[in-house]
């Protein structure tokens, strides 16, 4: 699976939208990319995937590079709620080992009133 | 509407005695997911079940062992629990049909191995 390179902390004032930045510069044809957060203490919760479409939901929107090699998930109005660690995540599925993650780091973000 | 369920919510243990952690989900899904989340670190993947009767080791497997007990349940046991096996546990489940390969977690269990 290929690596995600994501920074370490970002900050949006509440209202604005966030821009989370993800690069998978390795990644290939197949390969989903996938983004999940962790609000404080929490289990991570899914937020959306895309393969080389951009995707919106009623959560966020997914915005991938035509080559692949970067996303960004984009949180229109962020809210106080909002504040959490994103991680994105890149995946390829094998029928052998179903949809094992691998979790990284990923981008504390925290909003400010 | 339930989800994934993990019992106990903590727990604290002294090292070298055992203790199993439980999990179940009412999603109808295939595969199940066992990881474990160190204080400021991402999660890192013990073992998982990709269906029904089969078992497989994650990233971190030593020092634990895991049951399918059914569809619905996987427990994952500490045999001799060890201070280094402090941490936030999660369990997690995903439908695998097709491509979905999204995974819905547990709220987790706090373990602490004194």
């Amino acid at each position: 699976d290929a690596k995600t390179t994501q920074p370490p902390s970002m900050d949006c004032a509440e209202g604005r939208a966030a821009n989370l930045p993800c690069n998978h510069s390795t990644i290939s044809g197949n390969e989903y990319v996938y983004w999940y957060r962790q609000i404080h203490s929490q289990g991570p919760q899914y937020i959306i995937h895309g393969l080389k479409n951009n995707e919106t939901n009623e959560m966020a929107s997914l915005i991938i590079t035509e080559d692949r090699k970067s996303s960004t998930l984009i949180l229109p109005h962020a809210t106080l709620r909002d504040t959490a660690v994103y991680y994105c995540i890149v995946r390829v599925y094998r029928e052998t080992s179903g949809s094992r993650l691998t979790f990284g780091e990923g981008t504390q973000l925290t909003v400010n009133p | 509407n339930a989800g994934v369920t993990q019992t106990p919510k903590f727990q604290v243990l002294k090292t070298g005695q055992s203790m199993t952690l439980q999990c179940a989900q009412d999603m109808n899904h295939n595969s199940m997911y066992w990881y474990r989340q160190d204080p400021g670190m991402g999660l890192r993947l013990i073992y998982y079940s990709a269906s029904e009767g089969t078992t497989d080791k994650g990233e971190v497997p030593n020092g634990y062992n895991v049951s399918r007990l059914n569809k619905r349940e996987f427990s994952l046991r500490l045999e001799s629990a060890a201070p280094s096996q402090t941490s936030v546990y999660f369990c997690a489940s995903s439908a695998n049909r097709g491509r979905d390969l999204v995974q819905y977690f547990g709220a987790g269990t706090r373990l602490s191995v004194l």
